[in-house]
């Protein structure tokens, strides 16, 4: 899987959109970006995932750039409870054949939001 | 829908003993993968089981084993404890295992005395 790289730490007023960049320059065709977070003594949590095309979901908004090499993951009204770690992971989705079966999670972006 | 539940939440052992952590996937998950994560070395990939069968391993000793019962329901021992072996050991299941996202649940915090 290619590799990622986030900023260590990121602030964000409550209320306001908390956007957190991915640089993953090194990916390839069929790798998906995926987005999970980590509060405080909790497992991971999926928040989105994409190829290509921009994608929404109730959690997040997920912009990956047209050649693919970034990435931004957009909390538009982030919370007190959205304080976490958010990991950006690049994994490659198997066509008949191969096996992805792990995520190989890097250190990932301390968000904190601030009241 | 029920979530991946984890036991026991939290586990305090000493060097030298064995420890079984237990797993429940989602319903009709049938890939169950296990992670350990520690403050220096983050999360790191201990194996995976695919119906009942350990499909792929990580990098880990032989002290660290699994298996995966007919309901999809998975295990996790720890034999010979060492100081280092302290971690959050956390559970993710999926439908395959493949292309769709894994979901973890909250782990077993394991304390080595």
């Amino acid at each position: 899987d290619a590799k990622t790289t986030q900023p260590p730490s990121m602030d964000c007023a409550e209320g306001r959109a908390a956007n957190l960049p991915c640089n993953h320059s090194t990916i390839s065709g069929n790798e998906y970006v995926y987005w999970y977070r980590q509060i405080h003594s909790q497992g991971p949590q999926y928040i989105i995932h994409g190829l290509k095309n921009n994608e929404t979901n109730e959690m997040a908004s997920l912009i990956i750039t047209e050649d693919r090499k970034s990435s931004t993951l957009i909390l538009p009204h982030a919370t007190l409870r959205d304080t976490a770690v958010y990991y950006c992971i690049v994994r490659f989705h198997t066509i008949g054949g191969g096996s992805n079966y792990k995520l190989t999670f890097g250190k990932g972006t301390l968000l904190t939001v601030n009241p | 829908k029920a979530g991946v539940t984890q036991t026991p939440r939290y586990l305090i052992k000493t060097r030298g003993q064995q420890v079984t952590l237990s797993c429940s996937p989602i319903s009709g998950h049938r890939s169950v993968s296990w992670y350990q994560q520690t403050p220096g070395q983050g999360l790191q990939f201990l194996f995976e089981y695919f119906s009942e069968t350990q499909r792929n391993k990580g990098n880990f000793p032989g002290r660290f084993s699994g298996r995966q019962f007919s309901n999809s329901r998975s295990e996790m021992n720890v034999s010979t404890l060492e100081l280092g072996d302290s971690a959050l050991y956390l559970c993710a299941s999926s439908w395959d295992g493949h292309n769709q996202p894994q979901h973890f649940g909250d782990g077993t915090r394991l304390s080595i005395l």
